[in-house]
């Protein structure tokens, strides 16, 4: 079966560039898109294919993919941004296999 | 404003069937560019891709649960349901429904419901 590996947590001050990785043997082939999730709550869309931003989500988050990584960044953290995120895509056999990654806790303190 | 709102019974006996509905309000279920699906995440651990399905029936399964899974669509009733059956308390879990929007040769989730725990547990 197909993986996405996330680092478990990422700390980072308030106002400094977080950023989270994503490893796919497929991710060179295909999109990556990133939720975020806060305690309680349904994940919210904030990047999809690799790069791009839905409407309403702030400049801050960017996402970009080389190779068997995607990244998302959080440029200038904000206290709200703390939540799990977690990454998205599918494997390259063309069998419409979806998978999530493995989830990374972002603190911002 | 697309609403999803997921309806079911939150405590299900080991070895039957868990059985959800999702009601898709604010635009149709028939749209030609958009899977419907379920996610689920047992507590405390992270997102797992379940099923889609089309509007025409077309579906899509997780390999590791296809053999005890279901999904199927009502379009006249402007919903989408999932059943898992032989439940045991590994399926115990926050089960989301969700639109796929379909771009780029991908379908993803765009737009989610609130969300229904269900329990496994006699």
């Amino acid at each position: 079966s197909y993986e996405l590996t996330q680092p478990p947590s990422v700390s980072v001050s308030p106002g400094q560039t977080a950023r989270i990785t994503c490893s796919g043997d497929a991710l060179p082939k295909k999109f990556a898109y990133w939720y975020q999730q806060k305690s309680g709550q349904a994940p919210v869309l904030v990047i999809y294919e690799d790069s791009k931003r839905p409407s309403g989500i702030p400049e801050r988050f960017s996402g970009s993919s080389s190779g068997t990584l995607a990244t998302l960044t959080i440029s200038g953290a904000r206290v709200e941004d703390e939540a799990d995120y977690y990454c998205y895509s599918t494997d390259s056999g063309g069998n419409h296999f979806y998978v999530f990654g493995t989830g990374t806790k972002v603190t911002v303190l | 404003q697309l609403q999803l709102q997921e309806s079911g019974p939150g405590l299900v006996k080991p070895s039957e069937t868990l059985s959800l509905t999702c009601t898709v309000s604010g635009g149709s279920i028939s749209s030609g560019s958009c899977y419907w699906g379920w996610i689920r995440q047992p507590p405390g651990k992270g997102l797992e891709w379940i099923a889609t399905i089309y509007y025409s029936g077309s579906t899509y399964y997780n390999p590791s649960l296809k053999s005890r899974v279901t999904i199927f669509v009502d379009t006249s009733k402007n919903q989408f349901s999932l059943k898992l059956n032989s439940v045991t308390a590994a399926d115990t879990a926050v089960y989301y429904c969700a639109r796929h929007w379909y771009g780029s040769g991908n379908y993803y989730p765009d737009y989610w419901g609130q969300g229904t725990l269900v329990t496994v547990s006699s």
